[in-house]
């Protein structure tokens, strides 16, 4: 089975902070997507990377940035954390970039707080 | 820009009965797919069914199935002979062109009364 391991299950940061928030794949997928899904407004799409090195904007990009140096891991940045960033933070990654039929594998999530 | 609504935000089914979740989206593509996932309270995300837009017959998955009626962008989830576990939330999405990007809907809280 595919695993996407989200690195923190729980993370508490205070505002100003840079957070990082990592996500590995074991299934040598070429996708791999970041969103932050808020009670009301289902999941939305920061970034998506379909290879190593490149990124995409997602809906929602601002006051985020990431970084894909492997093709295991996507990383989600927060440059300076903010109160609205608070929220949960689902990694997921597909097989190929040449489909759009490929269902997305998802982590467990990591629930963000900004006080 | 393609959109996918979930106008019920929350359902409940009587444990063994049969419950339908509803989903409307909105596109211009002519090629693309649809797909429901589950997420159990503090669990993971996982795909439930999926449905290519080019076939006519509907998806079946065990007890999940899909009502997928093309002509009126619908695509609603049966779950048959309901079970404790199937309470979760569920999000309906939809993808087309390159790099599997999915739209959600914003998502249906299923509960199942033992």
């Amino acid at each position: 089975d595919v695993k996407v391991t989200q690195s923190s299950r729980y993370l508490v940061k205070r505002t100003g902070e840079k957070v990082f928030l990592e996500c590995v794949q074991d299934m040598d997928h070429e996708n791999m997507f970041w969103y932050r899904q808020d009670p009301g407004l289902g999941l939305r799409l920061i970034y998506f990377s379909y290879d190593v090195k490149m990124k995409e904007k997602g809906d929602i990009p601002e006051g985020y940035s990431v970084s894909r140096e492997k093709k295991e891991r996507f990383s989600l940045i927060l440059e300076s954390a903010s109160t609205n960033q608070t929220s949960m933070y689902l990694c997921a990654s597909s097989f190929t970039a040449a489909l759009s039929n490929q269902p997305q594998h998802f982590g467990d999530g990591t629930r963000l707080s900004i006080l | 820009a393609q959109t996918v609504t979930q106008s019920q935000p929350e359902m409940s089914v009587q444990e063994a009965e049969t419950v339908t979740l509803s989903c409307t989206y909105d596109t211009s593509e002519s090629d693309y797919y649809l797909f429901w996932y589950k997420q159990p309270p503090s669990r993971q995300m996982i795909l439930v069914i999926r449905q290519e837009a080019y076939k006519q017959q509907n998806a079946t998955e065990n007890r999940f199935s899909v009502n997928f009626q093309k002509a009126a962008k619908s695509f609603s989830l049966k779950i048959s002979d309901s079970q404790l576990g199937d309470a979760a939330m569920y999000f309906c999405a939809y993808s087309s062109g390159a790099n599997s990007k999915l739209t959600f809907g914003k998502g249906i809280t299923l509960s199942v009364r033992p």
